[in-house]
């Protein structure tokens, strides 16, 4: 059972380019979420889809887009990459939409360097 | 002002310690909470959930104090292995999960 898996693992872009994040989660969930994690901020919320269909922005969505693939897939996109996109990237999934009983499961995140 | 606030330390402590840690919330809607641990360069994982009455788990106890709004999290004889970084989570009504930035620990033989 593999959980949420999450690729790449490491990445360097040069300002500009572009590039997906891919993650899929294995265990029949609802709702999948992509977090960003910065020194001194914390986890934020870029996008979230509480089911497959539907996608919408959290805290920090500029400069992004996602897709709900399948049930199984959620992908973030950088369409012009920014130095303040450098950041740790997690997927997570959870059962039901930020419902109380339903943690959220992690990704073993991305290592983004933007220079 | 982030909703969920946290004291970032870092808490050393020496092995078999008792260390306690809270985390404050502005918003009195909040129905539940969690405490995730994440070690360094790994992703968060889910250490225990916080409801109305509390919640233990071997050595380790959350309380939720709805009248002053906080959480706490008591670690009770600390392992080297507990050292990390803790996180709380508050869910407020509109089901939206509000991460703290996490309290490090560093247990120390």
């Amino acid at each position: 059972n593999a959980g949420v898996t999450q690729t790449p693992k490491f990445q360097v872009l040069k300002t500009g380019q572009s590039m997906t994040l891919q993650c899929a989660q294995d265990m029949n969930h609802n709702s999948m979420y992509w977090y960003r994690q910065d020194p001194g901020m914390g986890l934020r919320l870029i996008y979230y889809s509480a089911s497959e269909g539907t996608t919408d922005k959290g805290e920090v969505p500029n400069g992004y887009n996602v897709s709900r693939l399948n049930k199984r897939e959620f992908s973030l996109r950088l369409e012009s990459a920014a130095p303040s996109q450098t950041s740790v990237y997690f997927c997570a999934s959870s059962e039901n939409t930020f419902y109380p009983d339903s943690p959220l499961h992690f990704g073993n995140g991305t290592r983004l360097t933007v220079t | 002002r982030k909703e969920v606030e946290q004291d970032p330390g870092p808490f050393n402590v020496p092995e078999g310690a008792t260390v306690a840690f809270n985390c404050t919330y502005s918003n009195s809607a909040s129905q539940s909470f969690f405490w995730y641990r994440q070690d360094c360069r790994k992703e968060p994982k889910l250490l225990m959930s916080v409801y109305s009455s509390g919640n233990e788990d071997g050595r380790f106890t959350a309380q939720l104090n709805r009248a002053s709004q906080y959480i706490s999290l008591l670690i009770r004889d600390s392992k080297l292995s507990d050292s990390a970084t803790y996180l709380c989570v508050g869910v407020n009504s509109g089901y939206a999960l509000n991460f703290g930035k996490g309290t490090s620990l560093l247990v120390t033989p």
